[in-house]
């Protein structure tokens, strides 16, 4: 079966910092690209990072420079480490690619979604 | 970036309408286009591809069209497991940006 689970959310001070992981099965995540995409409470979807197949990386200019993304193939693991977290990064975080090349552009699948919260 | 305005930001409609959501984009996005369909308390799921394709399962109640600027993701006869939130997503340019989103209920 073809998924992704992720773990590591949580709650954290401002300033602090938290590592997402994102374990897939049934498919390589090196394989095509993989991103972190948050959705805050009540908002809609806002793409966080991207990372693609030869390792180039994207990131939202509100992560820049804090947010790290990542990828383990031996583990077939997907990672966003998170620095200098804010209360606006507050959000469920999912994690999300492409399997099937066939719908280029899209994220065909998801991770149930970890909650990370942020405040004082 | 490209910015992508969904309407209505809500909706409410009966059994059995027929219902219409639209997501204009800041710039022209040729095919590069696609819906996605939220649960609540879900991850999204892909429902339809370059503006028109279904994805496998995806009820043929479901349809997408449009082009340029103007797209649209039309539900006929909605169902009670059609509730959620529908969101657009670009990809003709990095970042890839999604719409604000339509949350349907029904009435």
């Amino acid at each position: 079966e073809v998924q992704l689970v992720e773990s590591g959310g949580g709650s954290v001070q401002p300033g602090g910092s938290l590592r997402l992981s994102c374990a897939a099965s049934g498919f390589t995540v090196s394989s095509n690209y993989m991103s972190w995409v948050r959705q805050a409470p009540g908002k809609g979807l806002e793409l966080v990072s991207i990372i693609y197949t030869g390792g180039d990386t994207h990131y939202a200019d509100s992560v820049k420079d804090r947010f790290i993304i990542s990828r383990d193939d031996s583990k077939n693991t997907l990672y966003l480490q998170m620095n200098s977290l804010r209360v606006e990064d507050t959000a469920q975080y999912y994690c999300a690619g492409l399997v099937d090349v066939v719908k280029r552009g899209a994220l065909d699948i998801w991770g149930q979604g970890t909650l990370v919260t942020v405040s004082p | 970036d490209i910015q992508m305005t969904q309407s209505p930001s809500s909706l409410s409609a009966s059994v059995g309408d027929r219902v219409t959501i639209t997501c204009r984009a800041s710039q022209a996005l040729g095919m590069t286009l696609n819906w996605y369909h939220q649960k609540p308390g879900k991850a999204p799921n892909l429902l339809i591809y370059d503006v028109s394709s279904l994805v496998r399962g995806v009820p043929s109640r479901f349809s997408g069209s449009g082009a340029g600027t103007e797209f649209t993701l039309t539900i006929n006869s909605l169902q009670p497991e059609d509730i959620g939130r529908y969101s657009c997503q670009q990809y003709h340019s990095l970042p890839l940006t999604f719409g604000g989103g339509t949350k349907v209920e029904i009435k």
